[in-house]
């Protein structure tokens, strides 16, 4: 039982490049999420997907998109990688979109020069 | 708006000490507040929640107490050990059940 694996782990772009991250659970839950975090900030949420088939826009959406391709699986994309998107992204998922414990991967280390 | 605020750390202690974290909160009604820890190059996880006030949530020696009065969740510690020494993230849940989260305290045990 893996929990919330992420891929890469680090990734250095240039300003201009696209990618995405890999973010895929094993525990069945229905919701998933995309977080950054800054120094001396919180997290903050990009994206979400209360359950398979949807996805919604978090606080910080823009330059993102995302992909829920099933329930296991949640992808966040960056299609031209900007030096304000540096930052460490978690992956979370939840058993429903109430008050339930997020768990959350390991994280990706992305620095966009 | 909605925030959560923390101590800015880093908060150094010796190992054995006693630990308070404060954390408040500006929310409407009476939302479930959590304390989330990460530990050096791990994702956060859970560590102690309270969904209702004067709810005390505990969890590996620590503990907070939901204060409405004060709309404040502190963490604390009796003894604290070098392996607590991590990042603890206080965060509450809004109405649309996204979690709002303070921007962490880092803690450092010294042995």
């Amino acid at each position: 039982n893996a929990g919330v694996t992420q891929t890469p782990k680090f990734q250095v772009l240039k300003t201009g490049q696209s990618m995405t991250l890999q973010c895929a659970q094993d525990m069945n839950h229905n919701s998933m999420y995309w977080y950054r975090q800054d120094p001396g900030m919180g997290l903050r949420l990009i994206y979400y997907s209360a359950s398979e088939g949807t996805t919604d826009k978090g606080e910080v959406p823009n330059g993102y998109n995302v992909s829920r391709l099933n329930k296991r699986e949640f992808s966040l994309r960056l299609e031209s990688a900007a030096p304000s998107q540096t930052s460490v992204y978690f992956c979370a998922s939840s058993v429903g979109s109430g008050n339930y414990e997020q768990y959350f991967g390991p994280g990706t280390r992305l620095t966009v020069t | 708006g909605d925030s959560v605020t923390q101590m800015e750390g880093p908060v150094t202690l010796s190992e054995e000490a006693f630990l308070t974290i404060n954390c408040t909160y500006t929310a409407t009604g009476y939302p479930s507040l959590f304390w989330y820890v990460q530990y050096p190059g791990e994702g956060l996880q859970l560590l102690l929640k309270a969904t209702k006030a004067d709810d005390k949530g505990s969890n590996k020696g620590f503990e907070a107490t939901y204060r409405k009065e004060t709309t404040s969740f502190h963490l604390e510690k009796g003894s604290v050990q070098v392996s607590d020494s991590a990042v603890y993230f206080c965060a509450y849940m809004d109405s649309n059940y996204q979690l709002i989260w303070g921007a962490g305290t880092k803690l450092i045990i010294k042995p």
